[in-house]
């Protein structure tokens, strides 16, 4: 398989669970990122990983941590979500330091309803 | 800081319409400009580039060309279909700045 996996493509979750999503890239990047997508607002982005470290958090609440345990693979860990966190989650890779002229590769997000 | 602005939608056209959605930006240096497009219930997709000014980039019969003295890098398409109903994103690069999107609606 190729380019870039997000699972689950669906999820339901009440404000008291703990869930992750998942986020894997064939494509031999070495750059991952978490962007949020909410409607009528413009993307967000969360979190940047150049080469397993974490080099950017955009002021994300602490309910969302992220996890990069190698450069092929980014979670997302969640807990105790408010219903304003639903949204689309979207993963995206690319070659780090090459990033200005090729742009990334997205996965297909997971939408995400926090009840 | 860099930025980008597009024109606000929805945009709804009708099929073989031709196509303009405006992309004005604001930065320091000479970044690569993109535009993304996302269909329903999918993630974004690169659609075209042009990492220098006066670089046209192309692709599924939409254009845009890097003009560094308008700052702009509008999308265009001589006739859009049914098909091409979407959002689209202008961004610019290195890190990756989005506009707000642009929803296309192509009625038959």
């Amino acid at each position: 398989e190729t380019g870039v996996t997000q699972t689950p493509r669906h999820l339901v979750m009440g404000m008291t669970n703990k869930k992750s999503l998942k986020c894997e890239q064939h494509l031999g990047h070495n750059a991952m990122y978490w962007y949020k997508q909410s409607a009528k607002k413009p993307l967000e982005l969360m979190f940047v990983y150049n080469f397993k470290e974490q080099t950017e958090n955009n002021s994300v609440p602490s309910r969302f941590s992220p996890e990069c345990p190698n450069s092929s693979h980014l979670f997302l860990h969640l807990h105790t979500l408010q219903p304003e966190d639903s949204a689309l989650y979207l993963c995206a890779s690319s070659q780090a330091g090459r990033q200005g002229g090729y742009g990334y590769t997205f996965g297909s997000g997971t939408r995400l309803t926090v009840v | 800081g860099n930025s980008v602005t597009q024109m606000e939608g929805p945009v709804t056209l009708s099929e073989e319409a031709f196509l303009t959605i405006n992309c004005t930006y604001t930065a320091t240096g000479y970044p690569s400009l993109f535009w993304y497009v996302q269909y329903p219930g999918e993630g974004l997709q690169l659609l075209l580039k042009a990492t220098k000014a006066d670089d046209k980039g192309s692709n599924k019969g939409f254009e845009a060309t890097y003009r560094k003295e308008t700052t702009s890098f509008h999308l265009e398409k001589g006739s859009v279909q049914v098909s091409d109903s979407a959002v689209y994103f202008c961004a610019l690069g290195g890190k990756l700045i989005f506009g707000q999107g642009t929803e296309l609606s192509v009625k038959p």
